[in-house]
């Protein structure tokens, strides 16, 4: 079990620009979460995906962020145009059951200039 | 939506001492988990709950559903310095929602 991946660990990116982010969840898993935390806040849900297809987007999450999961793998979450209220940790998780345990990952940290 | 709170937000505890913090669902859940996240880590599933009044322990840690499963709690037991770090109940089916946490210091 090599456990969730996530890459990069820590992105700077000035106010404006795209950024991309990448999850690499434990393979026997066909579902795939993407989360985002602040400090001192809890995760906060973005998406789901079981296999390919994204299953639910939260209604908090812009049309600035787009995520995808093209072959039921590895998944990457874009951010166009960031902004500053962007910045936080960006959370990976699988889970191989509906409802079950979500394994995370380390997170990737956002900071925006 | 869902929503879940907890209390307190912060605990600090003399080391080898109790304590216990709550979560409470807006909503009846179909299942309570709970996380451990250490200081620049990644939560870190402890365990589920799924029955009305369901307990489990691990060690020092007891955890309870409530009869209503729409609340919930973790009371650590002799508390030790690994104790630290923040304590996260989430609710939900496929989506789970997370409380804000418990940040949990010990002192020696």
């Amino acid at each position: 079990d090599t456990g969730v991946s996530q890459d990069p660990r820590h992105k700077i990116t000035k106010r404006g620009q795209n950024v991309t982010f990448r999850c690499d969840p434990i393979s026997e898993h066909n579902r795939l979460y993407w989360y985002r935390q602040t400090l001192g806040q809890g995760p906060e849900f973005l998406t789901y995906f079981q296999n390919e297809a994204q299953l639910e987007k939260s209604r908090l999450l812009s049309d600035r962020f787009s995520a995808e999961r093209p072959k039921g793998s590895f998944s990457t979450l874009e951010i166009q145009r960031t902004e500053q209220g962007d910045s936080a940790m960006y959370l990976c998780a699988s889970s191989p059951l509906q409802g079950g345990p979500l394994h995370f990952g380390n997170g990737t940290r956002l900071t925006v200039t | 939506g869902q929503q879940v709170m907890q209390i307190p937000q912060y605990q600090h505890v003399q080391e080898g001492e109790d304590f216990t913090t709550y979560c409470n669902s807006s909503t009846t859940l179909s299942n309570i988990q709970w996380y451990k996240q250490r200081p620049g880590g990644h939560p870190v599933f402890l365990i589920q709950l799924v029955k009305s009044g369901e307990v489990k322990k691990q060690k020092r840690l007891t955890f309870q559903f409530g009869e209503a499963k729409k609340n919930s709690s973790l009371h650590i037991t002799a508390t030790q310095t690994t104790d630290v770090g923040t304590y996260f109940c989430a609710g939900g089916d496929y989506k789970l929602s997370f409380g804000a946490g418990t940040t949990v210091t010990v002192r020696a």
